[in-house]
């Protein structure tokens, strides 16, 4: 009874560094995004994909990047970590982008 | 770029109140969505409106659409502790991109 599973849970990062979220879901969803959660400011869409192979931008893409080479997994990249970036990250799925999406327990990052 | 607005911000109700949180957005649709999220935790999906006049209700809190006035309201009855959350509303306009509110911080005390 896994749903959306993120991997790490929690990490800290120097400015700089470069690190990789994972997400995973098993209940063979089409639909993934990637979120930020900042105190005050609700989450915001980072990037989501619609399928096996897509990747579209949302609201705040910029300084991410994200791949979906299989349908079960998208990742989060941070090629060059800033501290603006210190976040909740969440990650969701859904079966169509109308239902409700399932997500997961979230990533707690801090770049220093 | 789409507006999310909910009021109040935070919410401190005793049990048994009644209470409304308000959610209003800038622009067009008729897709949107209620989350809960206890502290630390993830996001738990409540309620999905797809179209103007949609009314969803569980146990004691219930949703409406008014996509005219592009307002969403959560009515809470008779409140009980167990409903201290934070609740989001989310607004869609396109089926991918998803546009949140900042939540509704709901205390409820004895």
């Amino acid at each position: 009874n896994a749903g959306v599973t993120q991997t790490p849970k929690f990490r800290v990062l120097k400015t700089g560094q470069s690190m990789t979220l994972l997400c995973a879901q098993d209940m063979n969803h089409e639909y993934m995004y990637w979120y930020r959660q900042d105190p005050g400011m609700g989450l915001r869409l980072i990037h989501y994909s619609v399928g096996e192979g897509t990747t579209a931008k949302g609201e705040v893409p910029d300084g991410y990047n994200v791949s979906r080479l299989k349908k079960q997994n998208f990742l989060l990249g941070l090629e060059s970590a800033a501290p603006s970036q210190t976040s909740v990250y969440f990650c969701a799925s859904s079966k169509q982008g109308i239902q409700p999406q399932h997500f997961g327990d979230g990533t707690r990052l801090s770049i220093l | 770029e789409l507006k999310v607005e909910q009021n109040p911000l935070f919410l401190s109700m005793q049990e048994g109140k009644n209470y409304t949180i308000y959610c209003n957005y800038s622009t067009t649709s008729d897709r949107l969505y209620w989350y809960r999220q206890d502290p630390g935790k993830s996001l738990e999906s409540l309620f999905v409106l797809l179209s103007n006049g949609a009314v969803k209700q569980e146990g004691r809190l219930m949703a409406s659409l008014d996509t005219k006035a592009r307002l969403s309201t959560l009515h809470i009855t008779a409140a009980v502790h167990d409903l201290s959350a934070t609740y989001f509303c989310a607004v869609d306009t396109t089926g991918n991109q998803f546009y949140f509110g900042t939540g509704t911080s709901l205390t409820v005390i004895p």
